[in-house]
């Protein structure tokens, strides 16, 4: 079945260094791969996503990067900041179609050290 | 700003007892959807509605059931609820997903509701 794979599971960075999460998919039809944030205690957020016909999307300190040939897609955190610290999810799906299911990565753990 | 509002934060129930965790939202969003997040599996997918009585099964429907009578909420019932539905439930909605190109295809997630079935 389709599956997303997330790596690594948890990140330890010293603030002010970046930080790189890693995201495969299997399903080479998905288009579309958001990126959540989770604080404690919160629901996930958006912080940024990227649809298939684009190959880099910025949004200040955070980038992504879409791979198609190898079914990889990274999140890029630049001059981390403590605040920075929370659970990182990557997706994918397909569509648009009547039902566009979101297959979500087990989430990463990211950690970082004033 | 959306709100997808979840009315029970922390809940204590009992093996075998009817739980109902309620759901709602505010920006007239045709999808719902209930999800489970427990450490290291990320966020699985129980069951979705596509819009008003309309439901379909996600990935771990089992032990639950949906009701969806208005489009602004959506419940999630354990039907006799057991040690192993202790877990964080996160409600979510979005647009209609051919609605994505004009309004765009953000998952809006609730808060979560931390369930302890002893």
């Amino acid at each position: 079945g389709e599956n997303v794979e997330q790596h690594p599971s948890t990140l330890s960075v010293q603030e002010g260094d970046s930080a790189v999460i890693k995201c495969t998919y299997s399903d080479s039809a998905s288009n579309y791969f958001p990126w959540y944030k989770q604080e404690l205690g919160k629901g996930p957020q958006l912080i940024i996503d990227i649809r298939s016909n684009v190959g880099e999307k910025k949004d200040q300190r955070i980038a992504v990067t879409l791979n198609k040939t190898a079914k990889h897609f990274s999140l890029h955190i630049t001059e981390t900041q403590p605040e920075d610290s929370a659970v990182y999810f990557c997706a994918a799906s397909k569509g648009p179609t009547s039902y566009d299911k979101v297959i979500f990565g087990p989430g990463t753990s990211l950690s970082v050290i004033p | 700003d959306v709100k997808v509002t979840q009315s029970s934060r922390y809940l204590v129930k009992r093996t075998g007892e009817k739980v109902f965790l309620e759901c709602v939202q505010d920006m007239d969003h045709e999808n719902m959807f209930w999800y489970r997040q427990d450490p290291g599996l990320g966020l699985r997918l129980i069951y979705f509605s596509y819009d008003v009585k309309m439901k379909e099964k996600g990935d771990i429907p089992e032990g639950y059931s949906v009701s969806r009578e208005k489009k602004e909420r959506f419940s999630l019932i354990l039907e006799s609820a057991s040690t192993n539905q202790t877990s964080m439930y996160l409600c979510a909605s979005r647009f209609r997903t051919y609605d994505v190109i004009r309004r765009g295809n953000t998952i809006y997630f609730g808060e979560g509701s931390w369930l302890t079935v002893v």
